[in-house]
């Protein structure tokens, strides 16, 4: 059974923290890695995507892999009370063309 | 053009009703798909068209018909539906082979 397995939280951290987000994924192929942000009653917005091994900043978001570990993480820094949401890690199976399967979600809290 | 734009937003129907779900996206994406999402859970992949042909069915139930008449648009067909598929249904579409996706806002469903 392919599984994306993500804490389900809630991650609480103060504003102004990193908040450090991890998932794990259990089909050693897997070439695409993504995470989204979805807010309550809203639809998954991508906010990051990481396809080699090592750290990839935009911004505030750093999303980190490593394959050999088969995990990927998400650091937020300087978290703001907005960036509560949950935070989904979403894989794309090596022998599944374009499926792409999400994990449970983390729900982050994020308090001024 | 980045959006994917799904209509209606909200949806109450019948167990006996027919109704249909719309998307359509001007990004020139050439994968579209379909997600249901019930609260507190991940996005569950229902279909996925590539080049407006169906590539992958997760075993939907055929109560479900879904239809893409050009690239650009994508229809999901409702017809005698359980209370259980009350959800949020979610259309995506997608650039490439290992691209993330980009959802439309969604349509809430709830089936009476």
């Amino acid at each position: 059974q392919k599984e994306v397995e993500q804490n389900s939280g809630p991650l609480s951290v103060p504003e102004g923290a990193i908040a450090s987000l991890n998932c794990t994924y259990s089909d050693r192929g897997s070439q695409s890695f993504f995470w989204y942000r979805q807010y309550s009653g809203k639809s998954p917005e991508l906010i990051m995507f990481i396809y080699s091994n090592g750290d990839k900043e935009d911004g505030r978001f750093t999303a980190q892999l490593n394959k050999a570990s088969q995990y990927v993480s998400l650091l937020i820094r300087d978290s703001q009370p907005s960036d509560s949401a949950t935070y989904l890690c979403a894989v794309i199976w090596a022998t599944g063309f374009q499926k792409l399967v999400f994990g449970t979600g983390t729900r982050l809290l994020v308090s001024p | 053009d980045t959006e994917v734009t799904q209509t209606p937003k909200h949806l109450v129907m019948g167990m006996t009703n027919k109704k249909s779900l719309k998307c359509e996206q001007h990004m020139g994406h050439r994968a579209m798909y379909w997600y249901k999402q019930k609260a507190k859970k991940p996005p569950e992949l229902m279909f996925v068209y590539s080049y407006e042909k169906l590539s992958i069915n997760e075993s939907v139930p055929s109560r479900f018909s879904p239809e893409c008449p050009n690239s650009s648009l994508l229809n999901l067909h409702l017809h005698a539906l359980q209370p259980e598929d009350s959800a949020l249904y979610l259309c995506a579409s997608s650039g490439g082979l290992n691209g993330g996706l980009f959802f439309g806002s969604g349509t809430q469903l709830s089936v009476l």
